[in-house]
């Protein structure tokens, strides 16, 4: 399985943008690009997810590189709630029927300060 | 709309014991998928149920096992616990390509 790679840990300030960076260098063509986020004590939660193109959500953008070897979630303006271990995941899809699982690594772990 | 629910929230087990887990997915997910996710790591993949089959497997050994019904909620059942068990234990339903996951489940094997 295809993995990525993440800073341990970052800081910001609140209101001000956060780049988190991933790089996944052996990405093959059908792997999607997930965001996860895991607030503490409370399970992974969604962000967003893309394939080449940049994504927008309410939550956040999602920039891919062209070669796709590495992508770069934006959260636009950090609040303190935005504290939380963020999780680069790259999913493929399996031909059974179900989705690919989830493969985490240890993702960056943001701390936002007032 | 409810999520993903999981109980218990917490369980104290002794080691060599058996346990269950349970776990409904958000309505109208039919996918569900079991993580362990041990103190400061990520969660880790054990297994996925599809149409009450196992569609896929993590590197977990047979001790742990699972089972869906009808209603697409699961179960996961552990048996000879080890101290090393001991972790979160979470359960996440799928709708297309997002994830959904509950609280979990905090075990420890004593």
């Amino acid at each position: 399985d295809a993995k990525t790679t993440q800073p341990n840990s970052m800081e910001s300030n609140e209101e001000e943008p956060v780049h988190l960076p991933c790089n996944h260098s052996t990405i093959s063509g059908t792997d999607y690009i997930h965001w996860y986020r895991q607030l503490p004590s409370q399970g992974p939660e969604y962000v967003i997810h893309g394939l080449t193109s940049n994504v927008n959500n309410r939550m956040a953008s999602l920039a891919i590189a062209e070669d796709r070897k590495s992508s770069t979630l934006i959260l636009h303006r950090a609040t303190l709630r935005d504290a939380a271990v963020y999780y680069c995941i790259l999913r493929g899809f399996y031909y059974g029927g179900s989705q690919g699982n989830l493969i985490f690594g240890k993702g960056t772990k943001l701390s936002v300060k007032p | 709309d409810a999520g993903v629910t999981q109980s218990p929230t917490h369980l104290i087990k002794t080691r060599g014991q058996q346990v269950t887990l349970r776990c409904s997915p958000k309505s109208g997910h039919d996918t569900v998928s079991w993580y362990q996710q041990a103190l400061g790591q990520g969660p880790q993949f054990i297994f996925q149920y599809y149409e009450e089959e196992e569609r896929q497997r993590g590197n977990f050994p047979d001790r742990f096992s699972g089972h869906q019904f009808p209603n697409y909620s699961s179960e996961l059942n552990v048996n000879a616990l080890l101290l090393g068990d001991s972790a979160l234990y979470l359960c996440a339903s799928s709708s297309g390509r997002k994830a959904f996951f509950g609280q979990g489940t905090r075990l420890t094997v004593v």
